[in-house]
């Protein structure tokens, strides 16, 4: 199956700072890629959508000025976390796939703001 | 109403047993459907991806959807302690890049 890498694995950062997560999609093109949050045992919550070459799209209820999206190529699209504060530490996921195909997940990125 | 129902469970069972794992769905339109495995504090992992109704086996696994009455399952047959982990069933509808939605997930403790 299709290869989606996400780095890095975690990070911890003080509050107030900014992150930077990368997604990339090794096998193959990506002209859109999703990225995902997840608390502790609850399930994927989509935050937006990424889409190569344009503005991403954003969920209801979910900062854009706070988590920024940048899809530069067609293999990455990269995720900031800006001002982050100790209510960001989630978990942290980039999906991607070919149309109508199914989405491979990255392996996540655990975020700890302290 | 979320639009992908699935028990939290937690689920445990002996080695060997057979696991039913379930998810409905409301959306009518959703027609690709899938299961990954989760492991603690890891991305996903593609199990079964299914298009449509109908029943697709792999190995150990055989996922079932049932698009008249949303319904689709998971089987696992003779379970194996490294099964454990938090299965989320997820679909989506056709066309272009669509963006999945997610069950819950049902936690899977399969004791030796």
């Amino acid at each position: 199956g299709a290869v989606v890498s996400q780095h890095p694995s975690r990070v911890i950062c003080k509050s107030g700072t900014s992150v930077k997560i990368e997604c990339r999609s090794l096998d193959f093109q990506a002209t859109t890629m999703f990225w995902y949050r997840q608390f502790p045992k609850q399930s994927l919550m989509l935050m937006a959508t990424s889409n190569e070459g344009s503005k991403a799209t954003y969920e209801q209820g979910v900062e854009k000025d706070k988590f920024l999206i940048n899809h530069a190529s067609l293999t990455l699209s990269t995720l900031t976390v800006t001002s982050a504060h100790p209510e960001d530490s989630s978990f942290y996921i980039c999906s991607a796939g070919k149309p109508n195909t199914e989405a491979f997940f990255g392996q996540g990125t655990r975020l700890t703001v302290v | 109403q979320k639009e992908v129902e699935q028990d939290p469970g937690p689920l445990s069972v002996p080695e060997g047993a057979i696991v039913s794992l379930n998810c409905t769905y409301s959306n009518s339109a959703f027609q690709y459907f899938m299961w990954y495995r989760q492991y603690s504090r890891k991305g996903p992992e593609l199990l079964m991806y299914t298009y449509s109704s109908g029943n697709k086996e792999d190995g150990r696994f055989t996922a079932q959807v049932d698009k008249s009455s949303k319904y689709i399952s998971l089987f696992i047959r003779d379970s194996q302690p490294s099964d454990s982990a938090t299965y989320l069933c997820a679909t989506r509808e056709t066309g272009g890049y669509q963006k999945v939605t997610f069950g819950t997930g049902t936690k899977l403790q399969v004791i030796p």
